[in-house]
């Protein structure tokens, strides 16, 4: 059962709009989730956990158990952002991570 | 240190024939992954080791392929009689410990002609 799912492979935002790049997930527990973002012609790297709560880049993410969804926002897009987009999610105890097949944001300048 | 890195980068290997991938992760890091990434596809887990004990394996690791960290420091992962469905890239991460701190590495893109 696919446990992340990313609705949109593909997302275009000019630059200064806002983004929301969509990540829903399947578990009945506690989940912890993740983003990771992939630059081109880079590794794979966090860009936020929800646990931490925090603002990386501009983006923030807010775990919303009742709708099961972790959406990556940003007020304001900017060309840096264009990347690829994981979300990710880890079950209670878990050493391993459930990806998403990615969202590819492109913004345009 | 750089990282983890992977080695090699890219590898082209016939149908049937075996194949090795190295990891090197962060040094101090105890914890090391292997994922599978194919196309289109975001990353699988395919196992994890913590020093030199192999943890946990997924049910994707069929039995053509075995990873090895003998001294808890590098790590291998060798299939073998490769198929085309193995076409993939091959990513290492390390952690101290925990989800929070996996560094990947750039990952070994194996073809399978």
């Amino acid at each position: 059962a696919q446990r992340v799912t990313q609705p949109e492979k593909l997302l275009s935002v000019f630059k200064g709009a806002p983004v929301e790049l969509k990540c829903n997930y399947s578990y009945s527990g506690s989940p912890e989730l993740f983003w990771y973002v992939q630059y081109s012609r880079q590794r794979l790297q966090l860009l936020l956990r929800h646990i931490s709560r925090e603002s990386i880049k501009g983006f923030t993410a807010d775990l919303n158990k009742g709708e099961t969804s972790f959406h990556l926002k940003k007020p304001f897009a900017q060309e840096e952002d264009s990347a690829m987009y994981y979300c990710a999610l880890s079950e209670t105890g878990a050493n391993n991570l459930f990806f998403g097949t990615g969202t590819r944001l492109t913004v345009i300048p | 240190d750089t990282g983890v890195s992977q080695d090699p980068r890219h590898k082209i290997t016939k149908r049937g024939q075996n194949v090795t991938f190295r990891c090197d992760p962060i040094s101090e890091h105890n914890r090391l992954y292997w994922y599978r990434q194919t196309l289109g596809q975001g990353p699988e887990f395919l196992t994890y080791f913590q020093n030199e004990a192999q943890l946990e394996k997924s049910r994707l690791l069929s039995d053509r392929f075995s990873a090895e960290r003998p001294k808890g420091s590098f790590s291998t992962l060798e299939i073998q009689r490769t198929e085309q469905g193995d076409s993939a890239m091959y990513l290492c991460a390390s952690s101290p410990g925990g989800l929070s701190g996996y560094t990947f590495g750039s990952g070994t893109r194996l073809t399978v002609v």
